[in-house]
């Protein structure tokens, strides 16, 4: 299955400003995932991210807080905008199981504190 | 819209006991598939299975087992003999559509399993 290199791993952020988070895939991928895990609680999907189009976002999202690049196969950004400590979160992209291997593999998270 | 169900928020169990991690799901798709993951305190999501929904075949692998039966929407994991380093938070999953047109992960809460020496 494909291998995730997911950085920073985390950070601690003034309110305010942005954090952009990385994510590179070993192999070429059709689709990535962004997913948010708030504290204690369960993933959940924030866009998603196909190369050469603009990524498509879930409800209750939006890209002026959340905008994703996706410059090719292997790689693709997500920046958290004027964050607030309500974005304390653990940030996790994933890739689409049909190119990526059998199940959706998971990046190790990008732990973000916000004061 | 698609949603899991895992009714046990922690489980404390003592080494070499067994467990059963309960999941229930809600579709409306025929087809669908179900996943188990593993989120040790680190924080990385660990693939633990993937099943088709029309497989209904249960899964041994080492001493983890899957139970999944349709008639009940049920898709529960058993952890045999627990170790220590079974603590972990473990969330099953169901996929459906996404907005971008590929499947999406829809996951329950989590149960927070500790295995105690």
């Amino acid at each position: 299955s494909a291998v995730i290199s997911q950085k920073p791993s985390r950070d601690i952020c003034q309110r305010g400003t942005s954090l952009t988070i990385q994510c590179q895939v070993d192999s070429q991928v059709t689709m990535m995932f962004w997913y948010r895990q708030q504290p204690g609680q369960s993933l959940t999907l924030i866009a998603t991210a196909n190369q050469g189009s603009e990524a498509t976002y879930e409800s209750g999202f939006v890209i002026d807080k959340f905008p994703i690049s996706r410059p090719n196969l292997t790689f693709s950004t997500l920046t958290v905008s004027n964050m607030s400590p309500e974005d304390s979160s653990i940030y996790l992209c994933s890739v689409d199981p049909r190119t990526g291997g059998y199940g959706y593999t998971f990046g190790s998270g990008t732990r973000l504190t916000v004061v | 819209a698609q949603k899991v169900t895992q009714a046990q928020t922690e489980i404390s169990v003592v080494e070499k006991e067994d467990v059963t991690l309960d999941c229930v799901y809600e579709t409306r798709d025929t087809t669908y598939y179900l996943f188990w993951y593993k989120q040790p305190p680190s924080g990385e999501l660990v693939f633990l299975i993937r099943r088709n929904s029309f497989d209904e075949q249960n899964e041994i692998s080492g001493r983890y087992s899957w139970n999944f039966q349709k008639s009940t929407s049920s898709f529960n994991f058993t952890i045999t003999a627990s170790q220590v380093v079974d603590s972990a938070v473990y969330f099953c999953a169901l996929s459906e559509a996404s907005q971008g047109g590929s499947e999406k992960l829809v996951f329950g809460k989590g149960t927070k399993l500790t295995v105690n020496p």
